[in-house]
């Protein structure tokens, strides 16, 4: 089975600077699915960013990007020029290509954006 | 386009009492999933339909929870009889599975925060 770890309970990051999230995922696929969603306050959970296993470029959305190592197994978030609104639990999700596709998610990373 | 619908978006109730959860998918998704969310945790996946069958369901507590999709749009779950540790937030989320596009991105909706005392 799938299994997704974000390590970083919290993390705080100044207004206008760039914080990076970890997530690491163990499988035994060689294609599938990573996500990154924002949940905030309201619970409405919201897709940040999407990215393809099969992709070697690193998808990019506006001031968010990732870091992907298929190798390493390791797909790092990256906000750039911080805004209070990002403020917000932000998970790490995995999903198989095959089968019928099932979405694994990490605990979630609580980021605090400082005035 | 209308996001994923659900209701009530609050309810608390008494433990052994009975709650339902509805939820209307995006129109043309046929993926529906409920996920149970307890407080601190990541979604957690109680089912998940494609169209009107069910693909996997491994981590639903069939004794008690128990969720349909009739004619493959919208979904009900039901608890009962409920106890403490069903307090969390249910969330719907539904998925266009096809070729091309956006085909494995869920979208969510809002939730139903469930209290049981």
């Amino acid at each position: 089975a799938q299994t997704v770890t974000q390590s970083q309970p919290e993390m705080s990051v100044q207004e206008a600077e760039t914080v990076t999230l970890s997530c690491t995922y163990d499988t035994s696929e060689s294609d599938y699915y990573l996500f990154w969603y924002k949940q905030p306050p309201s619970r409405q959970m919201i897709l940040v960013i999407r990215q393809e296993a099969y992709k070697q470029q690193n998808a990019t959305e506006n001031r968010f990007s990732v870091n992907f190592q298929k190798a390493a197994k390791s797909f790092s978030l990256k906000i750039s020029d911080s805004q209070l609104g990002d403020a917000a639990m932000y998970f790490c999700a995995y999903r198989s290509q095959g089968g019928y596709q099932k979405v694994t998610f990490g605990i979630g990373t609580k980021l605090q954006v400082i005035p | 386009e209308a996001g994923v619908a659900q209701s009530p978006r609050y309810k608390i109730i008494e433990k052994r009492q009975s709650v339902a959860f509805w939820c209307n998918p995006i129109s043309g998704h046929a993926t529906l999933y409920w996920y149970q969310q307890i407080l601190g945790q990541g979604p957690k996946l109680l089912i998940q339909f494609q169209n009107n069958g069910v693909v996997d369901d491994s981590q639903l507590p069939k004794d008690r929870f128990s969720a349909e999709r009739l004619k493959g749009v919208d979904s009900t779950l039901k608890i009962q009889p409920a106890k403490l540790e069903d307090s969390a937030v249910y969330l719907c989320a539904s998925s266009w599975e096809g070729t091309g596009g956006e085909t494995d991105t869920q979208y969510f909706g809002p939730g139903t925060r469930l209290t049981v005392l």
